[in-house]
């Protein structure tokens, strides 16, 4: 069983769309991170989100942490073709060890 | 300074080689972990050091062997593997286990095993 569940798990779209990717749970979590990973190369943190209802923006990207800490999402305005990735979120359950979603694939088409 | 440094990027080892894959970070974190990423599936957590002593080890074969010689150095020996071994090696460190325990990754190695 998934203690982190990522949807959609693929999304292709056209540069300058708007695109939201989801992580959620039925396990709190003391914190949340997201990662960006390219092939072949390690993931890149984005972001941490602590606070229930936390909303953190990174220039085009807009983290969002879930008032009961179980969920999060990643929204990014106006995608370019660099944004392509895996999106990746992570985080402790309370009382587990550190878990990955399974990630979001984002191709974005110039 | 975020940067955690992994060497070599890219090994290639017969099922009889012994090699070792090296891990560095100079946050002063005192959490250091390994992670095994086989291709389309997220990272998987493998072991966990916490200041320099062993804590978790998600029961990986005993042909993986990690060292944590001090707090910025951490290495994993490979003995015997075998090729469903093969795969991309993470190394991640953090401030401490626990809390808010944010993971800083290195660049990975991409091991292959003939």
């Amino acid at each position: 069983t998934q203690l982190l569940e990522q949807s959609p798990q693929f999304l292709s779209i056209q540069e300058g769309e708007n695109l939201t990717v989801y992580c959620n749970s039925s396990s709190v979590f003391s914190s949340l991170q997201w990662y960006r990973q390219e092939p072949g190369e390690g993931p890149v943190l984005l972001v941490t989100v602590v606070t229930g209802g936390e909303v953190k923006k990174l220039k085009r990207l807009t983290f969002q942490f879930g008032d009961a800490r179980k969920d999060s999402s990643l929204h990014i305005t106006a995608a370019q073709p660099g944004d392509t990735g895996l999106y990746l979120c992570a985080g402790r359950p309370e009382g587990q060890n550190f878990v990955f979603g399974p990630g979001t694939r984002l191709s974005v088409l110039p | 300074d975020t940067e955690v440094t992994q060497t070599p990027k890219h090994l290639v080892m017969g099922m009889t080689n012994k090699k070792s894959l090296k891990c560095e970070q100079h946050m002063g974190h005192r959490a250091m972990y390994w992670y095994k990423q086989k291709a389309k599936k997220p990272p998987e957590l493998m072991f966990v050091y916490s200041y320099e002593k062993l804590s978790i080890n998600e029961s990986v074969p005993s042909r993986f062997s990690p060292e944590c010689p001090n707090s910025s150095l951490l290495n994993l020996h490979l003995h015997a593997l075998q090729p469903e071994d093969s795969a991309l090696y993470l190394c991640a460190s953090s401030q401490e286990v626990g809390g808010t325990d944010t993971q800083y990754f290195g660049p990975g190695t991409r091991l292959t095993v003939l």
